[in-house]
């Protein structure tokens, strides 16, 4: 199974809302990753869970919230967030996070995410 | 801020054309490249990792090859068919892998 799995597809939530973003991968993977992608734009990168510890997070403002409860799962948790935040929300994985290896990300299909 | 370039930004072929694409980066503290293809409605896929100067890399039609002293990549595709069509993004790591950058992508259109 080389499948990352996202849900939801698509999520429109009120800036006073809490939602949760999830993502899975059952290849034994030890890294997973967290994107935003707004049209036009490449994917940009937010954190990184390496053997699900936070190893890296790219200035991320509070209101997005990582948590890797297990190797196999990556949630974001969302709160309070601005209409600017919406965006394409990319989960990725891989063997590890390259500290000695580089090895290539597995990415999900995303969730669509509106703020109004 | 690292700074990652894709040229051209779209391109048009006709199938059967070949065609090629570049990726340019910063050319210290190198430590790996990745290209991605990404469908239209579907996940980015892997295509290459590429870690060592003069690396060239081939997958069926599609090959690359990377030169990290001058800090660019380059992407071949031959004989393009109409299922070839996507955004292609390189993707730049440096310091051990703790900087991930992706350039802007260059979008291939390949016309039957």
């Amino acid at each position: 199974d080389t499948e990352v799995t996202q849900t939801p597809k698509h999520l429109v939530m009120g800036m006073t809302n809490k939602k949760s973003l999830k993502c899975e991968q059952h290849m034994g993977h030890r890294a997973m990753y967290w994107y935003k992608q707004k049209a036009k734009k490449p994917p940009e990168l937010m954190f990184v869970y390496s053997y699900e510890k936070l190893s890296i997070n790219e200035s991320v403002p509070s209101r997005f919230s990582p948590e890797c409860p297990n190797s196999s799962l990556l949630n974001l948790h969302l709160h309070a967030l601005q209409p600017e935040d919406s965006a394409l929300y990319l989960c990725a994985s891989s063997q590890d996070s390259g500290t000695l290896v580089p090895y290539e990300q597995y990415f999900g299909p995303g969730t669509r995410l509106t703020v109004t | 801020i690292l700074n990652v370039e894709q040229s051209p930004q779209s391109l048009h072929v006709q199938e059967g054309d070949s065609t090629n694409f570049t990726c340019s980066f910063p050319s210290s503290n190198f430590y790996a490249l990745h290209w991605y293809r990404w469908e239209t409605a579907k996940s980015p896929e892997a295509l290459f990792v590429m870690t060592l100067n003069g690396d060239e890399k081939k997958k069926g039609r599609i090959s690359a090859t990377l030169n990290t002293k001058e800090g660019y990549s380059y992407l071949y595709i031959k004989g393009s068919q109409p299922e070839d069509s996507a955004t292609y993004l390189c993707a730049f790591i440096d310091n051990y892998g703790q900087n991930f950058v992706f350039g802007p992508g260059t979008r291939l259109s390949v016309l039957p």
